[in-house]
């Protein structure tokens, strides 16, 4: 496989439950980003990883918590969420977080939160 | 406040003929700008871009233009095909050599070529 890789393709949840988002990068990049795209609205950055380090957190709620293990992987975990939530999220990499790269998308997670 | 606008929704082209899509941003600071391309159930992927030294870059079909005075810029696909059908985004970054999280989206334009 190569590129960016985002899995579940699909979820729904609950507003009590506990769900976590996965995405993993095939391109040796050192940055890794987390975009919400709700309807009608432009894609917002939530979180940017820069070498496993969080260098942005863009005004996020708590219920929504990242994690980056390693320059490879990162996760979006979710809780008590609304449905306003419901959105797609992508998981993006770029070389490194500086100057004008380009971002390399995954397929994104389209998520429902009844 | 949106900074990076698309103020057109939707555009439709017949095949072969020219597809314009037109971008606006209001931030003063912004430097750098690209196009992405988005089909349905895919994420987006890098088009072309631009940086502000120059008012033209041109990838084949694909060329766009800045227009820095006016802060517009435009997507030009010459000819258009049915496979160029997608939703289309403008994107910004303020400062070359600056963080690229940054970026800046606009709402996304999707053009339908119709064969």
């Amino acid at each position: 496989e190569t590129g960016v890789t985002q899995t579940p393709r699909h979820l729904v949840m609950g507003m009590t439950n506990k769900k976590s988002l996965k995405c993993e990068q095939h391109l040796g990049h050192n940055a890794m980003y987390w975009y919400k795209q709700s309807a009608k609205k432009p894609l917002e950055l939530m979180f940017v990883y820069s070498l496993e380090e969080r260098v942005e957190n863009n005004s996020v709620p708590s219920r929504f918590s990242p994690e980056c293990p390693n320059s490879s992987h990162l996760f979006l975990h979710l809780h008590t969420l609304q449905p306003e939530d419901s959105a797609l999220y992508l998981c993006a990499s770029s070389q490194d977080n500086r100057g004008n790269e380009k971002l390399f998308f995954g397929s994104g997670t389209q998520l429902s939160v009844l | 406040d949106q900074q990076v606008k698309q103020n057109s929704p939707s555009l439709s082209v017949q095949e072969g003929r020219i597809s314009i899509l037109n971008c606006d941003y209001t931030n003063s600071m912004f430097d750098y700008f690209l196009w992405y391309k988005k089909y349905p159930a895919e994420g987006p992927t890098f088009l072309i871009s631009i940086s502000s030294i120059k008012d033209k870059n041109e990838d084949g079909r694909f060329t766009v233009f800045l227009n820095k005075s006016a802060k517009h810029l435009s997507l030009h696909i010459v000819p258009s095909q049915p496979g160029d059908s997608a939703v289309y985004f403008c994107a910004a970054s303020p400062n070359s050599g600056g963080s690229n999280y940054k970026l800046t989206f606009g709402k996304g334009t999707l053009l339908t070529v119709n064969p």
